[in-house]
């Protein structure tokens, strides 16, 4: 089972550059999410979507969007990289915002702006 | 301040010790609370939920407890195993929305 896959794994980037991280999943999840996490600090929502064309802000919104035209696919976009997005980046999908659902994570995307 | 506290930040025990892993929590008003183990590289991968009623839980050799009065949560690991090491993550979700918070997480390593 694939459960979530994100691509890429690894990425370096210059500053101003754009991007987009990909986040697939096969569970035939609702709820889909984006977290970065950095050193020292707890996983922090980035976006997050409840169904197909359905997407809302988290807590660090700044910087990314985030479009959900299938269910299985939740893509990330840097819009103009900055070195403070430097971060290892985690796609999780669930069956919904229930606190009984766990989520599964993808592996993350490791990403460096220079 | 972060609503969740993990402590410690690190921790280094021998094969086949015991451990216990702390997270304090703020956040309220509470729903539950749950357990990722998240080994090098990879993604969080959930060890269990705490909800209100709940004092203990069991998964295999791994038990968590929480006192909802005190706001705290331990994660204690029995026997513990080369294949433990890995960050621990609290998780506090609210009522409101099912807000997640995370903790920064333990980094546990388990030497031979």
């Amino acid at each position: 089972n694939a459960g979530v896959t994100q691509t890429p794994k690894f990425q370096v980037l210059k500053t101003g550059q754009s991007m987009t991280l990909q986040c697939a999943q096969d569970m035939n999840h609702e709820y889909m999410s984006w977290y970065r996490q950095d050193p020292g600090m707890g996983l922090r929502l980035i976006h997050y979507s409840v169904g197909a064309g359905i997407t809302d802000q988290g807590e660090v919104p700044n910087g990314y969007n985030v479009s959900r035209s299938t269910t299985e696919d939740f893509p990330l976009r840097l819009l103009s990289a900055a070195p403070s997005q430097t971060s290892v980046y985690f796609c999780a999908s669930s069956w919904g915002r229930r606190f009984w659902q766990p989520q599964h994570f993808g592996d993350g995307t490791r990403l460096s702006i220079l | 301040k972060n609503q969740v506290e993990q402590s410690p930040q690190s921790l280094i025990i021998l094969e086949g010790k015991n451990c216990t892993l702390q997270c304090n929590y703020t956040v309220s008003p509470f729903s539950n609370l749950r357990w990722y183990k998240q080994d090098t590289g990879r993604g969080p991968v959930s060890l269990t939920i705490m909800t209100f009623s709940e004092n203990t839980k069991s998964n295999g050799r791994y038990t968590a407890t929480l006192d909802a009065d005190t706001k705290q949560s331990s994660l204690h690991i029995t026997a513990s195993q080369l294949s433990d090491s890995a960050s621990y993550i609290c998780v506090v979700s609210a009522k409101k929305n099912n807000d997640m918070r995370f903790g920064a997480g333990t980094r546990l390593t388990v030497k031979p």
